[in-house]
């Protein structure tokens, strides 16, 4: 069953906006982590923010937060005040914390696209 | 601040030969993971470290596939026998609870 969905494959936005990337996931273990790469078009993965299910506050990274609703199993990325260089592929990924090997499950991304 | 390095970034090989990748992890951190990403595909687990031993594997980490932590700083994967479907980035990574950071990866190309 796939655990971290991501059902945008493609998003616009224009400069200066702000713009959501949704992400889901399912889980039956009361305690993980979600997070999110950017990947840019150079291929590197860069570690945006993360959530811990049992964090009280929604995370914020400068102009990145996570919409976390935790009854609709969403961790959406709120990306403020969108740049050009924000053009890149988004992926949203969950660590389960039962087993304790930490590894991420990914989704299948989103692009997202900035325009002038 | 710290960061995961991997070497090399592009490594093109002949099928069937024998590939190691490298990784030096971030000097405190305490699990290490390999993942793969095939061309236009997602980010897929391959095998996380702890304690100086696998702690799990996914169905991708076959025997064809093994890690070693030669030294208190390296951490590599090597695949034996290379096919044409092992051609992709690979993502070393290194992490606590509430973080886990990637190297900018190797691009392997198997011709």
């Amino acid at each position: 069953a796939q655990k971290i969905t991501q059902t945008q494959p493609g998003m616009f936005v224009q400069e200066k906006e702000a713009v959501t990337l949704d992400c889901t996931y399912d889980t039956s273990d009361p305690s993980y982590g979600l997070f999110w790469y950017k990947q840019p078009s150079s291929g590197e993965m860069i570690f945006l923010i993360y959530q811990g299910s049992y964090d009280q506050q929604n995370a914020t990274e400068g102009r990145y937060s996570l919409n976390f609703q935790k009854a609709r199993k969403s961790a959406n990325l709120v990306i403020s005040a969108s740049q050009l260089g924000d053009s890149a592929m988004y992926f949203c990924a969950m660590r389960e914390h039962s087993g304790n090997t930490g590894k991420l499950i990914f989704g299948q991304g989103t692009t997202l696209q900035v325009k002038p | 601040e710290p960061e995961v390095t991997q070497t090399p970034s592009h490594q093109v090989t002949q099928m069937g030969q024998e590939v190691i990748l490298r990784c030096v992890p971030i000097s405190n951190h305490l699990y290490f993971y390999w993942y793969r990403q095939i061309l236009g595909q997602k980010v897929e687990f391959l095998v996380s470290f702890y304690n100086n031993e696998i702690s799990e594997k996914s169905e991708i980490f076959d025997d064809q596939f093994s890690v070693e932590r030669p030294d208190g700083s390296n951490f590599t994967l090597k695949i034996r026998s290379t096919k044409l479907e092992d051609s992709a980035m690979y993502f070393c990574a290194s992490g606590t609870v509430a973080s886990q950071h990637f190297g900018d990866g190797t691009r392997l190309s198997i011709l």
